[in-house]
């Protein structure tokens, strides 16, 4: 079963910060899913990605494969961005795993 | 919005009981996903049905059921409630067997 680690677990930043969340899993994948969770509960899924990058607007994810590792960057980081983000790996016979996420407050 | 459909919003009830999720995938997609979120288990995977068929199945107790039907809505059914039951159940849908997610709103269970 694979596991899967991020870092920071919470991390609070200033409004226009640079914003990076580290996610690292044991075994190897097909796909790597990237989800944001609101206050409020809601899951909207931000990114799905199997190698190199994708970028939407201010966020941008990337993975590397042989390093088992990807990153979600933040660019000029605003309140609104204030969320659970959660990775999660995997989504064949054993559905997916999920990360315990990372809880970002950005202050303006 | 999502487009993916949860009732009810909100439910309450007792140790033992049973109760049933209800989940309208978006149009289209013809696969729903059954997530648990609990405080101190975090997010989990359930159940995954693809047209009518189960393709996927992760940590889901022997109390709770599901299925998907025909016109694709699934219902996940939770029996012998217990305090732990107590969480956010959410569920979600892709077009295809695998692929991105596109989430429900969840439904909070709270078993007394």
């Amino acid at each position: 079963k694979n596991e899967v680690e991020q870092s920071p677990q919470n991390l609070t930043a200033q409004e226009g910060e640079f914003i990076t969340i580290n996610c690292s899993y044991s075994v190897g994948i097909s796909a790597l899913h990237w989800l944001q969770q609101h206050p409020g509960g809601g899951i909207v899924s931000l990114f799905m990605l199997s190698s190199g990058k994708k970028k939407h607007g201010r966020l941008i994810a990337t993975i590397n494969i042989q390093e088992k590792h990807s990153s979600l960057h933040i660019t000029a980081s605003h309140p609104r961005d204030s969320a659970v983000y959660i990775c999660a790996v995997g989504g064949g016979a054993d559905g997916l795993t999920f990360g315990k996420g990372t809880h970002l407050i950005i202050q303006p | 919005d999502s487009g993916v459909t949860q009732t009810p919003k909100h439910l309450i009830t007792a140790t033992g009981q049973r109760v049933t999720l209800r989940c309208s995938p978006r149009s289209g997609d013809l696969s729903v996903y059954w997530y648990q979120q609990s405080l101190d288990q975090g997010l989990q995977f359930l159940i995954q049905y693809y047209n009518g068929e189960e393709r996927a199945k992760g940590n889901i107790l022997e109390r709770f059921s599901a299925q998907q039907f025909p016109d694709l809505h699934s219902e996940l059914n939770l029996s012998s409630l217990e305090l732990g039951d107590s969480a956010l159940y959410f569920c979600a849908s892709s077009p295809g067997r695998a692929g991105e997610q596109f989430f429900g709103p969840g439904t909070r269970l709270t078993v007394l």
